[in-house]
C-alpha cells in the first residue's frame, strides 16, 4: 500500500505571496491532518479534515486554510506569507482521525524569503 | 490552555540499555488521550504508543511502555533494549475533546534520543 505523499517536497516563496501544498493520503483513509513544525514553536496542529469537512482546528490565523476533495486528497493554503511561516509542513492520514493510528508524510519544507 | 512539557531536550543511551523519557502535562479535564510519536532523522513521523486517560493499565507496545500517573499528570516513555534504530526525536502529545469534532491536540517540544553503539 502506498504511503502518504506530499508535494512539493521543497518550496521557496517570497513574503506576501501565497502557497498551496498538497497531501495524498493512504488509500481508504478519510481523515487528513496538517501540522507545522518549526525549531522555535515545535510541532503544532493546524487542522483536520474528514470526508471533505474541517472537523478540528488549531490556533492558527485565517491565512491558513485547507480543503479536502472527494478522493480524500487535501490541500493547505497559506496566503500573504510571512517570514515566520517558514517551516516543515506535515500531513498525516488515518482511518479514524486522531484516535486511530496516524500515518505521516515526508513533509513539505517551505522557506519564505 | 493545555501545556505539554518535555524537560529533557536531549538524551543518550547505550545500545541494549533502558531509557526513560519524561513528559508532564497540564489539564483540568478528566478524559483525554496521550501519545508518543517518534521522528527518526530524515524519515517520517510514526506513532509509538497511545494511552487513554480512563484506562488505568499502562500501554505497552513491544519494547515501548509508558508509566502513566494521572494524579501527577505524568506520562513517561520507557524504551527497553534500546536499538540504534531508536535514535530519533520523540514527541509527547496530549489531546482532549469529544465527539470527534472538538479535539485540541498539543505537542511537547521533543526529546532528541541518541542510541550509541
Amino acid at each position: 500500500k502506498a504511503g502518504v505523499t506530499q508535494t512539493p517536497r521543497y518550496l521557496i516563496k517570497t513574503r506576501g505571496q501565497q502557497v498551496t501544498l498538497s497531501c495524498s493520503p493512504i488509500s481508504g483513509h478519510r481523515s487528513v491532518s496538517w501540522y507545522q513544525q518549526t525549531p522555535g514553536q515545535g510541532l503544532q496542529f493546524l487542522f483536520e479534515y474528514f470526508s471533505e469537512t474541517q472537523r478540528n482546528k488549531g490556533n492558527f490565523p485565517g491565512r491558513f486554510s485547507g480543503r479536502q476533495f472527494s478522493n480524500s486528497r487535501s490541500e493547505m493554503n497559506v496566503s500573504t506569507l510571512e517570514l515566520g511561516d517558514s517551516a516543515l509542513y506535515l500531513c498525516a492520514s488515518s482511518l479514524a482521525g486522531f484516535l486511530g493510528e496516524q500515518y505521516f508524510g515526508p513533509g513539505t519544507r517551505l522557506t519564505v524569503t | 490552555a493545555q501545556t505539554v512539557t518535555q524537560s529533557q531536550p536531549e538524551m543518550s543511551v547505550q545500545e541494549a540499555e533502558t531509557v526513560t523519557l519524561s513528559c508532564t502535562y497540564d489539564t483540568s479535564e478528566n478524559n483525554y488521550y496521550l501519545f508518543w510519536y517518534k521522528q527518526p532523522p530524515s524519515r517520517q513521523m510514526i506513532l509509538v504508543i497511545r494511552q487513554e486517560a480512563y484506562k488505568q493499565q499502562n500501554a505497552t507496545e513491544n519494547r515501548f511502555s509508558v508509566n502513566f500517573q494521572k494524579a501527577a499528570k505524568s506520562f513517561s516513555l520507557k524504551i527497553s533494549d534500546s536499538q540504534l534504530g531508536d535514535t530519533a526525536m520523540y514527541f509527547c502529545a496530549f489531546m482532549e475533546g469529544s465527539g470527534g469534532s472538538n479535539y485540541k491536540l498539543t505537542f511537547g517540544k521533543g526529546t532528541l534520543l541518541t542510541v550509541n553503539p
